[in-house]
This record gives C-alpha cells, structure tokens and sequence, in this order.
C-alpha cells in the first residue's frame, strides 16, 4: 500500500531564505507524486506533480521538487521565500490501483517571518 | 480556466435539517470527488464519481448522500448530521479517474452542525 510521510509539521523560514519541505513515500510501483498549498480558509492548490517524465520538476509559484528513487523522496524547495508562502503543504501520492485515490500526508505548515 | 466552484461558502445546519452542498466544474472533467477535512488534518476521501457514476464510496454514513446530475455536477445531500460532521468540505475534479490525473480541488464549503 502506498503511503506519504512529512518530515516536520511545523517549518519556519525568515523571509528570502531556503525553504525545504520533506516528503517522503513508500510504493512498490513507479509512483505519481504531488504538492498542494492550501491558504487559510481556502481548498487546496496545485503547486506541481511527478508522473515520471522528468526527475526535477518545476511548479507555480517557484517551487519545484526532486524526485529521487534511491531515497523514495519528493522534497517541495524555492529558492527564496516570500511572506505570501505562509500556507499548509500537502504531499501526496496517487493510488496506482486505477482509483485514483490521493494519500495525502499529515501536512507542513510553513511559517515565514521578516 | 482550472476552476471548481463550490455553494454555499459557509452553512450551518442543526441536527434535523436537509441540505445540500453543490460543486460545479466547467473543464470537460469526467471524475469528480468529494472529500472532507477537519481541522489541522489532511483531506480524506469520501466519493469519486467516474462518468457520472459512483466508483468510490469510502464506507461513508448514509446520512450523506452523493448524486451526480451531469458530467459538469456534483451534489452533496445531507440529512440528520452530527456535530462532529462539522467540517470542511472539498470538491474535486479530474480528466479522469486515473493515477496520472492531477485532481483539481474547489475553496470548499465550511460545514457547522449545531
């Protein structure tokens, strides 16, 4: 069975900085991965997704996320955080079983200071 | 236009009331999905219909009731809710039911059952 871990349910980042949000999954098939941010009091929005095509992908908002095999890993990274980043971060992985079932992770609320 | 509408924003129902949530999309999506999500916690999936017909329904309480009119239509019924089904709840569509798809997620309506 499919699963996501999110390492870190609070991050907290000063403005400008690295921001790195772990997400780690464990499928015994080539998995389809995904990142969403949901804003306060608002659904959730699709920052990028991994369908195999490309190891780094690029997504909205400048982010984008590694896939690496080796470490069964999806880390969400920018380059350089802005105030408007401050959201709840989902991780999540298609269920390949046909159903198209996402498992999200716990969540990462990323905080971001001045 | 990746849109999901959801109505109402907000609603509040007491214990013996019906009512219904509506969810609309306009992208030629053949899979729609409803999920809730308390508070602090990721969403969990309660349907998926595929082609307008009901594929998934995650061991869901009979006083939700979904209904697919058309493929652009997805309702909500509820009736005789508890507090605890207090929560918010999400919208979603896809091109299809298929792990590759990424699901595009409404603002969600914010259920209170008093």
């Amino acid at each position: 069975a499919q699963s996501v871990t999110q390492l870190g349910s609070h991050v907290s980042v000063s403005e400008g900085a690295l921001v790195l949000l772990r997400c780690n999954y464990s499928s015994s098939v080539p998995p389809y991965l995904f990142w969403y941010v949901q804003y306060p009091n608002q659904g959730l929005q699709l920052l990028l997704k991994y369908t195999s095509a490309a190891t780094l992908v690029k997504g909205i908002n400048g982010f984008e996320a590694e896939f690496k095999k080796s470490e069964t890993s999806f880390h969400l990274t920018k380059p350089s955080a802005h105030m408007s980043d401050a959201a709840e971060y989902f991780c999540a992985v298609s269920d390949t079983g046909g159903y198209n079932k996402l498992i999200f992770g716990a969540g990462t609320r990323l905080a971001v200071h001045p | 236009d990746t849109e999901v509408t959801q109505t109402p924003k907000h609603l509040v129902m007491g214990m013996t009331n019906k009512k219904s949530l509506k969810c609309e999309q306009h992208m030629g999506h053949r899979a729609m999905y409803w999920y809730k999500q308390k508070a602090k916690k990721p969403p969990e999936l309660m349907f998926v219909y595929s082609y307008e017909k009901l594929s998934i329904n995650e061991s869901v309480p009979s006083r939700f009731s979904p209904e697919c009119p058309n493929s652009s239509l997805l309702n909500l019924h509820l009736h005789a809710l508890q507090p605890e089904d207090s929560a918010l709840y999400l919208c979603a569509s896809s091109q299809e039911q298929r792990a590759t798809y990424e699901q595009y997620f409404g603002p969600g309506t914010r259920l209170t059952v008093t």
